[in-house]
């Protein structure tokens, strides 16, 4: 069966650095493309960033972008998450999703269940 | 990119039908999908594209769309479909992703 599961998340200073991992397992990683997705505490679903399923194509959300790199090892059927110069608006639950690729939407049909990134000095 | 705006609470009577509803631009060119989270648990796929379910998902559910307005129905709601309810598209360039803010649901 189709698993996803994030490790990595912690307590980072602001400015600090952590870098999620997302290991897949269940299925043809390489064939799919990824994302993460946060949620503040009591907040909604925001999309942080996805990765086509050869690594060419990646797209950021405007609030991550130059901060965040997400990348991935098909190799190693796992998907990273890259964060520097953390803020306390970062601080969420991180969610790695799979794309199921239909109708040229997004749509994340399988979801781990998250890893806490906590920004606090 | 573009918005997705989502009505923050719907409530519903045990076995009635509700409409749950999200509008933005970037409806007019990409189906919503849509995502049911109950607390502490990862978000569930329920619908995708014109109107499809995942496996496992019980057919009460079902999704529309008519210009800029998607929609989630649940047909006889019952009490296990109270949660928060999340659509979500690619935005109008087609390039980045965006969800609504969600909808509480009540099941009265």
């Amino acid at each position: 069966q189709v698993q996803l599961v994030e490790s990595g998340g912690g307590l980072v200073k602001p400015g600090g650095s952590l870098r999620l991992s997302c290991a897949a397992s269940g299925f043809t990683f390489s064939d799919y493309y990824m994302s993460w997705i946060r949620q503040a505490p009591g907040k909604g679903l925001e999309w942080v960033s996805y990765i086509s399923s050869s690594g060419s194509t990646i797209y950021y959300a405007d609030s991550v972008k130059g901060r965040f790199t997400i990348s991935r090892d098909n190799a190693k059927n796992s998907l990273y998450l890259q964060m520097n110069s953390l803020r306390a608006e970062d601080t969420a639950v991180y969610y790695c999703a799979r794309d199921l690729d239909y109708g040229g939407n997004s749509n994340f049909d399988y979801w781990g269940q998250g890893t806490l990134v906590t920004v606090s000095s | 990119s573009s918005e997705l705006t989502q009505d923050p609470a719907v409530s519903v009577a045990l076995g009635q039908t509700v409409r749950i509803t999200c509008q933005g631009d970037s409806l007019r060119s990409y189906y919503a999908s849509w995502y049911q989270q109950k607390p502490g648990q990862a978000p569930v796929l329920v619908i995708y594209g014109k109107n499809n379910r995942p496996s496992g998902i019980p057919d009460r559910f079902s999704g529309s769309s008519s210009g800029n307005t998607a929609s989630l129905t649940i047909t006889g709601a019952q009490a296990e479909d109270e949660a928060d309810y999340y659509c979500n598209s690619r935005d109008s360039s087609g390039n980045l992703v965006v969800f609504g803010g969600g909808t509480k649901l009540t099941v009265l």
